[in-house]
């Protein structure tokens, strides 16, 4: 059965400082990875996705995360965290045989980037 | 750019009361999405179209819940009778699934109060 995990309900940085929200999947085959952010009152935004390829890919507003397959994980990071960043954040995991996959949701990480 | 578009925004309706909501995707996004999001947790997929059919509807409460996408386009979800328990945040997403665009756009969600 597929699923994610998001181990931490909040990570606190300090504006300036890089930061990481860890995500880690279980999926039969290859997988489809992807982050999501939600600001208040605000549905998803895609930020970025693994789907074959460099393991490091990159996102918008200047995020990136590494496709680590030994240890199943699709860590989110950012060098240089802003205030503006603080938001909902979603890993989310898809496997790759149409018709048969589920996408699946985390269950979410919220980041406060402290000024 | 183009946008998934949902309506209403808000809905406050009495238990026992019939409520709909609708979801235009992104023109040529075969796929689309009803997601049910409880405040500060991961969404909550109710079922999958592609095109007009239903691929995954394992998650609706089927007894109260009712979705149809009868052109392959916009779709309609429908609640009869509404309940308490049904206050929530309604998403729809549509994606291309193809290539390698397998990404979920968003529109804002329709918050739903139930009273």
């Amino acid at each position: 059965a597929q699923s994610v995990a998001q181990p931490e309900d909040q990570v606190n940085v300090a504006e300036g400082n890089p930061l990481t929200v860890k995500c880690t999947y279980s999926v039969s085959g290859n997988p489809y990875l992807f982050w999501y952010v939600q600001y208040p009152n605000r549905g998803l935004q895609f930020l970025l996705k693994y789907i074959t390829g460099d393991n490091l890919v990159k996102g918008s507003y200047g995020f990136e995360a590494e496709f680590n397959k030994s240890q199943t994980s699709f860590h989110l990071k950012k060098p240089s965290a802003l205030v503006s960043d603080s938001a909902l954040y979603f890993c989310a995991v898809r496997g790759p045989t149409s018709g048969t996959y589920k996408y699946i949701f985390g269950t979410g990480t919220r980041l406060k980037v402290l000024a | 750019e183009a946008e998934v578009a949902q309506s209403p925004r808000y809905k406050i309706t009495e238990k026992s009361q019939a409520v709909a909501f609708w979801c235009d995707p992104i023109s040529g996004h075969a796929t689309l999405y009803w997601y049910r999001q409880i405040l500060g947790q991961g969404p909550e997929l109710l079922v999958q179209f592609q095109d007009e059919s239903v691929v995954d509807d394992s998650q609706l409460p089927k007894d109260r819940f009712s979705a149809e996408r009868l052109k392959g386009v916009d779709s309609t979800l429908k609640i009869q009778p509404a309940e308490l328990g049904d206050s929530a945040m309604y998403l729809c997403a549509s994606s291309l699934e193809s290539g390698i665009s397998y990404e979920q756009y968003f529109g804002p969600g329709t918050r739903l109060t139930v009273t």
